[in-house]
C-alpha cells in the first residue's frame, strides 16, 4: 500500500487495550490542531481536532490532549480494535495565517499496529 | 473517498519524461490541494488552489506547475520527471481554506520514476 509505515515510529499495542499516540509540534504560534488516520491504500481521514483554547476534547473513542507548554499533543483511542490499525499523524496549523492552504503543517506518523 | 477521485493510481515513467496527475472533485469546493508523502517528511505541500485559475506554491514546488481551468479539475505537472520525485501524490479538497472546515484527500497516485 501507499504506507510509509517502514520508516515511521510503530506502537504495537494488545487489541482491547489503550493507545496513546503522542506528537511534538514546533510553532508556538500554532493554534489548531489535527489528527488524521491513514490506512493502507487510503488517504489521511480526519479524527479529530482541537484549538488551542483548549486542553482536552473528546470524541467516540478518541480523547486528544494538548499541552502547549511543551508543545505536545496526544491522540488517546480506547478499547483498541483491529480497525484501529493505521498510520496516525497530527498536523498542525497557525490561524494567524489567515488560514491559508500553506498554513496546515503535518507530523511525519505514527504506526498502529493491533496484537490479536 | 467520496467526491475526489485521482488518477492514474499507480505509474511508472522513465526520467525526463512529462507526467500529468489528475484530481477530480464533485463536492464543488473552492480549494484543492496536492501534497507528497515520503518516508521521514510526512505530507508536503506542492502546489493549491483557491478558485479556478487562482493558484499559489507550497512548501516543495520545484519541477511541479499546476492548472486549474475548471471547478472540479486539479491538474499536476512533472515537467520533466526526476527520481527525486518518486513519491505518493495525495490531492485534498476542502470547502474553505481554513484547515477546521476539514480537508478530504483522494486515495492517492503512487508514481514511480525510474
Amino acid at each position: 500500500g501507499e504506507n510509509v509505515g517502514l520508516h515511521l515510529p510503530t506502537l504495537s499495542v494488545q487489541e482491547g487495550d489503550n493507545s496513546i499516540i503522542n506528537c511534538a509540534y514546533s510553532n508556538s504560534a500554532s493554534d489548531y490542531f489535527i489528527w488524521y488516520k491513514q490506512e493502507s491504500g487510503k488517504g489521511p481521514q480526519f479524527i479529530i481536532d482541537i484549538r488551542s483554547n483548549m486542553d482536552k476534547r473528546q470524541g467516540q473513542r478518541v480523547t486528544v490532549l494538548l499541552n502547549k507548554t511543551v508543545k505536545h499533543l496526544s491522540l488517546q483511542i480506547a478499547a483498541t480494535q483491529p480497525g484501529d490499525s493505521a498510520v496516525y499523524f497530527c498536523a498542525e496549523m497557525a490561524m494567524y495565517s489567515g488560514g491559508g492552504a500553506d498554513g496546515l503543517t503535518f507530523g511525519k506518523g505514527t504506526h498502529l499496529i493491533i496484537q490479536p | 473517498d467520496a467526491g475526489i477521485t485521482q488518477s492514474p493510481r499507480h505509474k511508472v515513467t522513465e526520467t525526463g519524461t512529462p507526467v500529468t496527475l489528475r484530481c477530480h472533485q464533485t463536492e464543488n469546493h473552492r480549494y484543492m490541494y496536492w501534497y507528497r508523502q515520503d518516508p521521514g517528511h510526512g505530507l508536503r505541500l506542492i502546489h493549491y488552489s483557491y478558485g479556478v485559475k487562482d493558484t499559489d506554491k507550497g512548501e516543495v514546488s520545484d519541477g511541479y506547475s499546476v492548472s486549474r481551468s475548471k471547478t472540479e479539475d486539479f491538474l499536476l505537472t512533472l515537467e520533466s520527471a526526476t527520481s527525486s520525485q518518486t513519491s505518493v501524490y495525495f490531492c485534498a479538497i476542502s470547502e474553505s481554506g481554513r484547515a477546521n472546515y476539514g480537508y478530504t484527500f483522494g486515495s492517492g497516485t503512487r508514481l514511480t520514476v525510474v
